[in-house]
């Protein structure tokens, strides 16, 4: 297996505009996580969803970030519009959550900087 | 879910055993003791986890107190490649989440 796939790796786009981070989870995990991480704020969850439901989103900043899981494969983190203080490097988890094990795999992360 | 404190930063010289120890006094009955890793500009890595027992992997031993108010994760033989933040993370079996805090910066030297 590939691992979680996120795309793109890196993003730098200026203020105002629309971004768009994708995430393709492990084959046959039923968990996905978003995850922010800045110097100032650490790893923060953002999200996350199970058999494709958003579970708890209450680490979501405010209402210019949105996330969708379309199907088992897929999920997207979109930010309209971006802001600077949205620059951080955000992951993408997945997990095949069991009773006593919660591991999740991480993917190698989007960097956005915005202008 | 209950609180961590971890040491800022450690230092750790190639080849011996690395201690990480992690205080979580107000742990529950039910919640599992998670390290994860994170190496430089990579994503989080999970290394092992327990409840009450010891635990070993090929990675690393997980020593929990019988109090379990606090534990410690043990890199038998350190390498360079082991240098890292490792976090110490408490979670219920009720939750998928996993809050991360400012971890245990190992500075692993030759």
């Amino acid at each position: 297996d590939a691992g979680v796939i996120q795309s793109p790796r890196h993003e730098v786009t200026e203020m105002g505009q629309e971004v768009t981070l994708r995430c393709k989870p492990i084959s046959g995990h039923n968990s996905l996580f978003w995850y922010r991480q800045t110097m100032m704020r650490g790893l923060e969850l953002l999200i996350y969803f199970n058999n494709n439901v958003p579970i708890d989103d209450s680490g979501m900043p405010e209402d210019r970030f949105s996330a969708k899981m379309p199907n088992a494969s897929f999920s997207t983190l979109k930010i309209q519009p971006s802001e600077p203080r949205d620059s951080a490097v955000y992951f993408c988890a997945s997990s095949y959550r069991t009773s006593g094990h919660n591991e999740q795999f991480f993917g190698p992360g989007t960097r956005l900087t915005v202008l | 879910d209950a609180k961590t404190t971890q040491p800022t930063s450690m230092d750790c010289a190639e080849g011996r055993a690395a201690n990480l120890p992690c205080n979580h006094s107000t742990i529950s009955g039910n919640e599992y003791v998670y390290w994860y890793r994170q190496i430089h500009s990579q994503g989080p890595q999970y290394i092992i986890h327990g409840l009450k027992n010891n635990e070993t992997n090929e990675m690393a031993s997980l020593i929990i107190t019988e109090d379990r108010k606090s534990s410690t994760l043990i890199l038998p033989h350190a390498t360079l490649r082991d240098t890292a933040v490792y976090y110490c993370i408490v979670s219920g079996d009720n939750t998928d989440k996993l809050i991360f805090g400012t971890g245990t910066r190992l500075q692993v030297f030759p």
